[in-house]
């Protein structure tokens, strides 16, 4: 069965702080996406990986950052939390082998920023 | 911009009844896929159509894709309260990146 995992599933941090989210996935997946869900926003995509230690942005990057360093992991980093990053982070993960691409979500983490 | 519209936004019916939802867009999609979403939960993929014109079967739950490949439903035979949830439709865009649409949240009322 496909697994991805995020590290935490509910987070409350304050302002200011610098705030790490974990995703692992244990598919062998070559690509790896971070989204953040707001009611009324849908998802939206902050970064993407095609391979380890390669990165590019989505629609909303600022404010965070990323880092693969293994295969398996992918990290979201928020440099500085602000309260408008209280959200819903979802991870995903994809194969580049052959097609159709299909994405596989971890269960969310939950994040609040007081 | 590839974007995906879907509708209705909100649903709301009776167990036993049947319902269609909509996924549509002006752009031509590679593939499209199914998700189910739960409160508090990650989105579950559902299912993946790739032909135009294809149509798949999952139990109750009927797919369909375009024959433009621009376009699909979801067709839910005698919903149950276990069939609640966000659905979401993804296009299968440039570069392996997928478009989300905003989702059509159902609620099955025992």
């Amino acid at each position: 069965d496909v697994k991805v995992t995020q590290s935490s599933r509910y987070l409350v941090k304050r302002t200011g702080e610098k705030v790490f989210l974990e995703c692992v996935q244990d598919m062998d997946h070559e690509n790896m996406f971070w989204y953040r869900q707001d009611p009324g926003l849908g998802l939206r995509l902050i970064y993407f990986s095609y391979d380890v230690k390669m990165k590019e942005k989505g629609d909303i990057p600022e404010g965070y950052s990323v880092s693969r360093e293994k295969k398996e992991r992918f990290s979201l980093i928020l440099e500085s939390a602000s309260t408008n990053q209280t959200s819903m982070y979802l991870c995903a993960s994809s194969s580049l082998a052959g097609g159709p691409y299909e994405q596989y979500f971890g269960p969310g983490t939950r994040l609040t920023v007081t | 911009t590839q974007l995906l519209e879907q509708s209705p936004q909100f649903l709301s019916i009776q167990e036993g009844e049947n319902l269609t939802v909509y996924c549509n867009s002006s752009s031509v999609f590679s593939s499209l896929q199914w998700y189910r979403q739960e409160p508090g939960e990650g989105p579950v993929l559902l299912v993946t159509v790739v032909t135009g014109g294809e149509v798949k079967k999952l139990k109750r739950l009927t797919f369909q894709f375009g024959d433009a490949r621009k376009d699909s439903s979801l067709h839910i035979t005698a919903a149950q309260p276990g069939d609640t949830g966000l659905y979401l439709c993804a296009g299968e865009g440039y570069g392996q990146n997928f478009v989300f649409g905003p989702g059509t949240r159902l609620s099955v009322l025992p």
